[in-house]
This record gives C-alpha cells, structure tokens and sequence, in this order.
C-alpha cells in the first residue's frame, strides 16, 4: 500500500514549457487535490477533484488545468509555465467522508 | 474569506516540557478539524483529528476543540527534539465540500 505516489520528485522549468505533474493514490479515495506551498502562504488549494469525473477550482486555479484520469488518476497541467508557479507541489487524497486528507511526497518545481 | 490563524513562531521550548500551539478560525459553519506536522522538505503528515468540543489525547498529543470561541489547539507533553517541525492546523471549510483550509503553520523548536 503506496498511499500517495506523485511524478517527478523534482523539476526544472524554462518559462513557457509545460509539464504534467502526476498524482496517484492507491487507498480507493474518492477525493483528490492539488496544492502548492510557498514559503509564508501555507498551503493553497489548486483544483480538487471530489469524485471521479468532476473537478473544481480551488484557491488559486490560474495558468493550471486538471485531468481526473480515473478513481486512482489526478493530473495537474502547468500549459506555459511562469516563475511565480515555482513552489512545492502536493497532491492529496481523502475518502470523501471524513474531511481527512493524505499527502503524497511532494514535487519541487523550479521555473526558470 | 475564510481564515486559519497560527503564530508563525517560532516557539521554542527545552526538552521534557510541554508545547501548547493554537489555532483560530473564521468560519462557524466549520466541523472537522485537524493538525498535521510538517518536517523540512517534507510533506504533511497527520496528527490528530478532532470533531466535537473537548479534548481528545493519543499519545503524547492531546488536540482541544473550542467551537464557542472558535480555537483549537495541541499540546505535545514530554517534547523531544524529534517533534521540531512545523505544526499546521486544517478546518473544514464548512460548506458542501470537505475542503480543508489550512493555517500558515508553527514552527515549534525542541531544545536538547
């Protein structure tokens, strides 16, 4: 039971590439979220997909896009990426039940 | 906007003593609650999770919940240099979803 995997660990940008940052979770969650975390922001929510097929945006949703692939599958598309999305991005499940949220590893983007 | 205050610290305490770290929130409507510890360049893990008014203990952690005044707090009894890390306090955001909205985090050092 991995819990949370998310692909790549880390990641170096030029302005204007794009990427897809890969989220999976095997603990048959409804739930699933994207994070990024800056230094003195906390933790601000991105998109969040509450069940399979849905999405929504969440606090800070501009220059992202999301795929909910399947139950397991939740992607997060950066189209031209920009230096302000350098952060630290988590990606999160939860049952869809009891509000508790389980946080993969992380993905540290740079933008250069 | 609704809100998740924490002092940002950082609270610094010997090893042996207890650590109280507190929480504010904003929205009444809110009904799950949550800390999660945060290692340096890590990802979130959680602590406790805390649903009705009063204290619940697991260990060295007992989480308090004060739903009249809107607080919720942590103690950590017998600190040790393995709790240094930043400590976020998470409310639901009270509405049809099971958002979380987090707080920016305490960053709580352990003195040997």
């Amino acid at each position: 039971n991995a819990g949370v995997t998310q692909t790549p660990k880390f990641q170096v940008l030029k302005t204007g590439q794009s990427m897809t940052l890969q989220c999976a979770q095997d603990m048959n969650h409804n739930s699933m979220y994207w994070y990024r975390q800056d230094p003195g922001m906390g933790l601000r929510l991105i998109y969040y997909s509450a069940s399979e097929g849905t999405t929504d945006k969440g606090e800070v949703p501009n220059g992202y896009n999301v795929s909910r692939l399947n139950k397991r599958e939740f992607s997060l598309r950066l189209e031209s990426a920009a230096p302000s999305q350098t952060s630290v991005y988590f990606c999160a499940s939860e049952t869809g039940v009891t509000d508790t949220q389980y946080f993969g590893p992380g993905t540290r983007l740079t933008v250069l | 906007q609704k809100e998740v205050e924490q002092n940002s610290g950082p609270l610094s305490v010997p090893e042996g003593a207890i650590a109280s770290l507190n929480c504010t929130y904003s929205d009444r409507g809110s009904q799950s609650f949550f800390w999660y510890r945060q290692y340096s360049g890590k990802s979130p893990e959680l602590i406790m999770s805390i649903y009705s008014n009063g204290d619940k203990e697991d260990g060295r952690f007992t989480a308090q919940l004060n739903k009249a005044s809107q607080y919720v707090s942590l103690l950590i009894r017998d600190s040790q240099p393995s709790d240094s890390a930043t400590y976020l306090c998470a409310v639901n955001d009270g509405g049809a979803t099971n958002k979380l909205i987090f707080g920016t985090g305490t960053l709580l050092a352990v003195q040997p």
